[in-house]
């Protein structure tokens, strides 16, 4: 069965550096998301991405924070200038966009800020 | 704005047995989703099972099952025969029918599954 991978599965970099977490959604698919899950807490809605332009973003998902689609296949999340509190689980996700069709999730990343 | 509520931390059953597990959301719409997922060890969010509102039958996907109270707004999870395997995060998520972009989580519950 398809699956959405992420890469890496742990990202440890210093607090002030630009870190890029990378997901590889399912083919078919149109629709993408990341959401985020401070260790402890709930998973958060970031942001969604279709057609190459950002569908919806959270009060998160300030101007530290960007996605792309660079490619075909892969999408991107970066993080500007990250802060300690940016420490969490991100998680991928996709789905093909029709109503009644679930997100597919990857395993996530988990990213550590120093 | 929509919220979803889980009021069980942590819950723990005995193999075998059957457990359930609590949700209770909050919204304004009439048309929406609902959904549980399981979030093992592995770190990989799995569905596990979806409801459509508009539905009245309670969805069932083997050993686990829903009872979907609309008016109550309330979305439990029953597992049953529960397995070494069930051990894990479950999370609760509603999602818009007029907004596929937005999923709201809960808080989670973790299930420990005792031999």
């Amino acid at each position: 069965e398809p699956e959405v991978t992420q890469t890496p599965s742990h990202q440890v970099t210093q607090m002030g550096q630009e870190v890029i977490l990378r997901c590889v959604p399912i083919s078919n698919h149109l629709y993408f998301y990341w959401y985020r899950q401070i260790l402890g807490q709930k998973v958060e809605f970031l942001v969604s991405f279709y057609n190459n332009e950002i569908s919806e973003k959270s009060e998160i998902f300030d101007d530290q924070f960007s996605v792309e689609r660079p490619d075909g296949s892969n999408f991107t999340l970066k993080i500007r200038s990250t802060k300690l509190e940016d420490s969490a689980m991100y998680f991928c996700a996709s789905s093909t966009g029709g109503e009644n069709q679930p997100q597919h999730f990857g395993d996530g990343t988990r990213l550590s800020i120093l | 704005a929509q919220t979803v509520t889980q009021s069980q931390p942590e819950m723990s059953v005995q193999e075998a047995e059957t457990v359930t597990l609590s949700c209770t959301y909050d919204t304004s719409e009439s048309d929406y989703y609902l959904f549980w997922y399981k979030q093992p060890p592995s770190r990989q969010m799995i569905l596990v099972i979806r409801q459509e509102a508009y539905k009245q039958q309670n969805a069932t996907e083997n050993r686990f099952s829903v009872n979907f109270q609309k008016a109550a707004k309330s979305f439990s999870l029953k597992i049953s025969d529960s397995q070494l395997g069930d051990a894990a995060m479950y999370f609760c998520a509603y999602r818009s029918w007029y907004n596929n972009n937005d999923m709201r989580f809960g808080a989670g519950t973790r299930l420990t599954v005792k031999p």
